[in-house]
Formats: structure tokens, sequence, C-alpha cells
């Protein structure tokens, strides 16, 4: 099974502060990754898919990189409506997919 | 516009079963593959299963392989997921959710239920 760890598993920011999340792999997953938002009480909701590309609809504040077993979301300015849980996701072993444990970014 | 409404959560005790419906509209429902992913309370997301778009293929997590079972019905747009055998374990909010590509899954998930709670308990 691909392990994936997210950190930090907290990040306290303020808005208009950029945020950096990185999620690792424990072997090479390609480019096969996904970042989800899920806010509370609410569904997750797709934020990239193949590491870098932005669905639909997701605000170009938004920007996901990395290959291989390093990854990393970075929202370049924190808007209130973006404190949220964050979930990396891999699909290079499917069907047994694997999601990270998750990074909750907060209000500091 | 897309939605995914699930039903048949409830509590239920453990060695029973349970049965998930999850009734979709606003796209081709036949031409999706469709997957479960369910969350534990307090806890992250874990995949289930997914079924191809035809039926014909079906997959599921070690962890529920042999006790649940995923399946359709594209004349009602539905996905079902059969779930026998429940462990305490097994409580969580079963989410369905749409696969991101027409007919050929990659396993990415654009659109979500709200989501239907299990609870396994006696």
């Amino acid at each position: 099974e691909i392990v994936l760890t997210q950190s930090p598993a907290t990040l306290s920011l303020s808005p208009g502060e950029r945020a950096t999340l990185s999620c690792r792999a424990s072997q090479s997953v390609s480019s096969y990754l996904a970042w989800y938002q899920q806010k509370p009480g609410q569904a997750p909701r797709l934020l990239f898919y193949d590491a870098s590309n932005r669905a639909t609809g997701i605000p170009a504040r938004f920007s996901g990189s990395g290959s291989g077993t390093d990854f990393t979301l970075t929202i370049s300015s924190l808007e209130p409506e973006d404190f949220a849980v964050y979930y990396c996701q891999q699909r290079r072993s499917w069907p047994a997919l694997t999601f990270g444990g998750g990074t909750k970014v907060e209000i500091k | 516009q897309v939605q995914l409404v699930e039903s048949g959560g409830g509590v239920v005790q453990p060695g029973r079963s349970l049965r998930l419906s999850c009734t979709a509209s606003g796209f081709t429902f036949s031409s999706y593959p469709m997957h479960w992913v369910r969350q534990a309370p307090g806890k992250g997301l874990e995949w289930v299963a997914v079924i191809a778009n035809d039926g014909n293929d079906k997959y599921q997590a070690d962890s529920v392989k042999g006790r649940f079972t995923i399946s359709r019905d594209n004349s009602k747009n539905t996905v079902y997921l059969q779930m026998n055998s429940l462990r305490a374990e097994d409580t969580a909010v079963y989410y369905c959710a749409r696969d991101r590509k027409v007919a050929a899954a990659d396993y990415y998930f654009d659109y979500w239920g709200q989501g239907t709670l299990v609870t396994v308990s006696s």
C-alpha cells in the first residue's frame, strides 16, 4: 500500500498569508495525485488532479506541484473561505487508492 | 447541475446488513464510473469501492472485500452499496462520488454527495 504523509497536521495562518501544504508518498506515484478541500459538515471538493491540473472553478490563488514522492499545494493569499482541511490522494496503485491524513488550515 | 443524493444510512447492529443508495441527476449517469468513499467520525477519507460505467468491472478496498458489494442500475441512475457482516469499524459517513472521466475511470472524484451516516453499534 502506498502511504501518503501530509504535513504539517495543522497550519495556523492569518487571511492574506501564504499557505504551503506538503504530501509525501512512500513510493513514487508519478504525477497521479489529487488534492481535495473539505469544510466542516461538507463533502470534499476536488482542487487538483494529476498533481497540477486545476479542477473546474478552482481559483487561481491555488496551485499544485510536484511529482514522484513529493507534492505541494500552495494557496498564495488565504481568503476566509480557504480555512478547511486539505487531503491528498494517489491513484498510482489503483484500485488500491489511498488518501493522506489531512492538513487543517486554521485561522491564527 | 450534477447532484448525488445518498440514502439508506442508520444504526445497525454488528453482523447485520445495510444497503446504501445514491441517486444521480444532472449528467449522463451511464457514462461515468462511480465510487463509494467513507469517513469515520473525526477521521480522514477512505476509498471503498468503484464500479465501471456499464457495471461490468468492480473493485473494493481490502478492508471491505468479501463483505461489501457495489452495483448500479443505469435505468434508475442509482448506485448501491450492499454492506454485509458489518463491524464497529465500518461506522462512517459514506459518500458516493463520480469519477472525473467518462467511461474509463481515472480514480479522481469530481462530484460528491452529501453523505449518509452508518453507525454500527449494539
